[in-house]
């Protein structure tokens, strides 16, 4: 199974800052990379997938880029609102595995 | 626009079945793969299987010898079940669509607890 490490574990930054959270994969994904953001009680939802492509509806803030087995997601300008659980997810191999996730939390 | 609804008991005995059942609206399962991940307490994330649009499936092989996923064309409906459950088994289960590999909608989900 490829296994899908994310860093940092927590996050605190504060409002506007630019924050960066990182995706890990114990071997080469093909950019099949996605990002769920899940607020405390709701269903994950996806913001980025494969790689850097940008879900219908959500914020431009939101980016993502990488290539291999190193990815990132980028908030251009963190909002309260984006305080939440940030978990990738990699759809290319079998089976399909999920990140440990980063909490984000403002400062 | 597509909705998910997940549906079962909420609590399970240990080395029972779980089932659960997913209500689509808004599109048809028999477009796409709908599949079914859950969420451990503590975070960890686990994708369980899916159902294709023609009925075939495909599991993680972490369940494959407990887990089977069902579906009702007529109701719109898919099913989970996994056999021979411990308190390890306890999540939150969701279901979710896949578009293009990617879980693109998904539902609010279940808590199942797994005691005696």
């Amino acid at each position: 199974d490829i296994q899908m490490t994310q860093s940092p574990s927590v996050l605190s930054a504060s409002v506007g800052d630019r924050v960066t959270l990182n995706c890990k994969a114990s071997q080469n994904i093909n950019k099949y990379l996605n990002w769920y953001q899940q607020k405390l009680g709701e269903a994950p939802k996806l913001l980025i997938y494969n790689t850097n492509n940008l879900q219908t509806g959500i914020p431009s803030r939101f980016s993502g880029s990488g290539s291999g087995t190193d990815y990132t997601l980028t908030i251009s300008s963190l909002q309260p609102e984006d305080v939440a659980t940030y978990f990738c997810f990699q759809h290319n191999s079998w089976p399909l595995t999920f990140g440990s996730g980063t909490k984000l939390e403002i400062k | 626009e597509v909705q998910l609804q997940e549906s079962g008991p909420g609590l399970v005995k240990p080395s029972q079945s779980l089932s659960l059942t997913c209500s689509v609206t808004g599109y048809s399962i028999t477009s796409n793969y709908w599949g079914w991940i859950r969420k451990f307490p503590g975070n960890k994330m686990e994708w369980m299987g899916y159902i294709s649009y023609s009925g075939s499936t495909s599991y993680n092989p972490s369940l494959k010898s407990r887990i089977s996923i069902t579906r009702d064309t007529s109701k719109n409906q898919f099913f989970l079940q996994l056999n021979s459950v411990t308190t390890e088994d306890t999540a939150t289960y969701y279901c979710a669509r896949t578009n293009y590999g990617s879980y693109d909608s998904w539902g609010q989900g279940v808590m199942v607890t797994v005691s005696s």
